[in-house]
């Protein structure tokens, strides 16, 4: 199985400011993505995390809002900009095992938009 | 396109009696489908996946699910509920060619009272 760090785990955040969350794998996993999990919500797919390439996101989901780098297999920030409090949320990675083709999540990035 | 409806946005069970999760899905192709369980504060854990192998699956903890096609159902049971079992539990269906993209249920709450 693969073990999921997400950095920061929780943090409370200014209107108007930008945050980066960082995911780290333990092992080498096929695909990344990003998905949001607002108050009282199930969660919704933001994006896929592509190495090397742009991310693709999902219906409303847009690029300058939520820019999401992978520089390498094991490894994918997501940043929040010009955060308002409807993006109080939490932000979860997950990851697609490369043998397993079971997908694992990390315990979350709770925002909290002031 | 895939959709996946839970029937119960809470249930309350009394602590060995059995627990029924009630799941119905929609999907244009063969489905994956899953239950994952939240423990408040803690990351999604998966409790069983159907990839069309046989029908009726076992998970941990003495979970189970049986995918029924003819009833596009796929409802999660346990035979004794125990008071660790309390948590939030999704639904969650995937097409076969894109494992990581998921689409969440709203989630059942399990109460589980002593």
């Amino acid at each position: 199985s693969a073990v999921i760090s997400q950095k920061p785990s929780r943090d409370i955040c200014q209107r108007g400011t930008s945050l980066t969350i960082q995911c780290q794998v333990d092992s080498q996993v096929t695909m990344m993505f990003w998905y949001r999990q607002q108050p009282g919500q199930s969660l919704t797919l933001i994006a896929t995390a592509n190495q090397g390439s742009e991310a693709t996101y999902e219906s409303g989901f847009v690029i300058d809002k939520f820019p999401i780098s992978r520089p390498n297999l094991t490894f994918s920030t997501l940043t929040v900009s010009n955060m308002s409090p409807e993006d109080s949320s939490i932000y979860l990675c997950s990851a697609e095992g490369l043998n397993t083709g079971e997908l694992f999540f990390g315990e979350g990035s709770r925002l909290t938009v002031l | 396109a895939q959709s996946v409806t839970q029937l119960d946005s809470h249930v309350s069970v009394s602590e060995g009696t059995p627990v029924l999760l009630r799941c119905n899905y929609s999907s244009s192709y063969s489905p994956s489908l899953f239950w994952y369980v939240q423990h408040p504060n803690k990351g999604l854990q998966l409790l069983l996946k159907y990839t069309s192998a046989a029908t009726l699956v076992k998970g941990i903890n003495g979970f189970e699910a049986e995918f029924k096609k003819s009833e596009t159902s796929f409802h999660l049971t346990k035979p004794s509920a125990h008071m660790s079992d309390a948590a939030e539990y999704f639904c969650v269906v995937s097409e076969r060619s894109n494992t990581g993209k998921l689409i969440f249920g709203q989630g059942t709450t399990l109460q589980v009272k002593p």
